[in-house]
């Protein structure tokens, strides 16, 4: 089954403890993206990668790193989470380098993650 | 950076037909509109998009007026299963020379028994 998998589904940590949430897709996408999304702000991109070794920041890139060793993993690494960092993640991948909504962009299920 | 403008909720009955819609006035001429939905907290899924003609799927119909400053979403049959926050989204162009989606907050669609 094509699918975009994030583990772990829920995350309690605390302040200052690096963490990883981990994101694999199966269908050999090549654009991956990271998104947090917060009540009343929607969903709001953190990085992305247009292939492998190819990154880039989104709108809210603070406190955050990724990497793109292999096409389908794309991990979103917190070096020293702060409660702000409180939020439901989503992993989406798609095939292209252009991200196109319209070419299947397939979403994860979601990581919520608390830092006390 | 273009935008989206939704109603923050709407109500629907069961079986009636579910208007939803959204004003992008500063899309650009040769972006696409795009629908996505969220059930609960669960990825966001995929519904239809368009440029300029009206589309219809197995989902929904996407109606884009002629200067494509609004588009609604029309749910033609809602069932409870409907109940959702909607996405209205359209692309921008980044300073860097790629595309990014913005999502803004969406319209909770509640579908009444």
């Amino acid at each position: 089954e094509a699918q975009v998998t994030q583990n772990p589904r829920y995350l309690i940590t605390v302040t200052g403890k690096k963490l990883t949430v981990t994101c694999s897709q199966n269908m050999n996408h090549e654009y991956m993206s990271w998104y947090r999304q917060d009540p009343g702000l929607g969903l709001r991109q953190i990085y992305y990668s247009m292939n492998v070794e190819v990154t880039d920041k989104g709108d809210v890139p603070e406190g955050y790193k990724v990497s793109r060793k292999e096409k389908r993993n794309f991990p979103l690494i917190l070096e020293s989470p702060s409660p702000n960092q409180t939020s439901l993640y989503f992993c989406a991948s798609s095939p292209g380098t252009g991200g196109h909504l319209n070419y299947g962009y397939t979403f994860g299920s979601g990581t919520r993650l608390t830092v006390v | 950076d273009a935008k989206t403008t939704q109603p923050p909720s709407m109500d629907c009955a069961e079986g009636r037909a579910a208007n939803l819609p959204c004003n992008h006035s500063t899309i650009s001429g040769n972006e696409y509109v795009y629908w996505y939905r969220q059930i609960h907290s669960q990825g966001p899924q995929y519904i239809i998009h368009g440029l300029k003609n009206n589309e219809t799927n197995e989902m929904a119909s996407l109606i884009i007026t002629e200067d494509r400053k609004s588009s609604t979403l029309i749910l033609p049959h809602a069932t409870l299963r409907d109940t959702a926050v909607y996405y209205c989204i359209v692309r921008a162009l980044t300073t860097s020379g790629t595309y990014k989606y913005i999502f803004g907050t969406g319209t909770r669609l509640k579908v009444l028994a």
